[in-house]
């Protein structure tokens, strides 16, 4: 089974604080890498796939990169909002096979 | 949104009775999961399908079963049930393997 690591595993900012966080996957056989958000007592809602090395994905104040190569790609989201508080999770394939999700980082945004 | 409904959506049951959740879409994607979410573990592939009667184990499928008899239902069965499959249980759909994933709004199962 595919090791997807996900860190910080949770995270505090203030609100209008610009942050990011890592997700690592192996880079043999890789697929496509994606990202999705969680609000409490939500279910969880895509936000990007990327499948090229060297992607980079932006929808609002949130972006994305790939690197395929050395197996990570990074979220950033600009201007920390109270409302960006939510658990983000990255989910990788290899081939044919369903995807696996990391653990999630948990990011709170202080007002 | 992608028409994805979970029944029930809550549950309560005692240990050692069996259980079925339900998954049921409207889009005619191919692909169906089922995940639990516990904490400290994310969310973790219970069993999936790539189609009708075509189905494959995940990473915790021990103590589960699922069939799916036609495209729009994928049926997740607790043969017995155990307190340690008390979760929320999350379907989801996607047109293909590497695809994005839609969730359905979940189903809290307790186990007493």
């Amino acid at each position: 089974i595919l090791n997807v690591e996900q860190s910080p595993q949770s995270l505090h900012v203030q609100e209008g604080d610009s942050t990011n966080f890592t997700c690592s996957f192996p880079s043999s056989n890789f697929y496509a890498l994606h990202w999705y958000r969680w609000e409490t007592a939500k279910s969880p809602e895509a936000l990007f796939v990327m499948t090229l090395n060297g992607d980079e994905k932006k929808k609002g104040r949130i972006s994305a990169t790939l690197n395929t190569k050395e197996g990570y790609s990074y979220l950033y989201i600009k201007g920390s909002q109270p409302e960006d508080s939510a658990t983000y999770l990255c989910a990788s394939n290899s081939g044919n096979t369903p995807l696996v999700f990391g653990k999630g980082t948990r990011l709170s945004v202080i007002a | 949104d992608a028409g994805i409904t979970q029944s029930p959506r809550h549950k309560v049951t005692e240990t050692g009775t069996p259980v079925t959740l339900r998954c049921h879409q409207t889009e005619n994607h191919r692909y169906m999961y089922w995940y639990r979410q516990d904490p400290g573990h994310g969310l973790r592939l219970i069993h999936y399908s790539y189609g009708v009667k075509d189905t494959d184990k995940g990473e915790v499928s021990d103590g589960y079963s699922v069939s799916r008899s036609k495209t729009e239902d994928f049926l997740l069965t607790l043969e017995s049930a155990t307190s340690s499959q008390t979760s929320v249980y999350f379907c989801a759909i996607s047109l293909a393997a590497q695809e994005t994933q839609y969730f359905g709004p979940g189903t809290r199962l307790l186990v007493l």
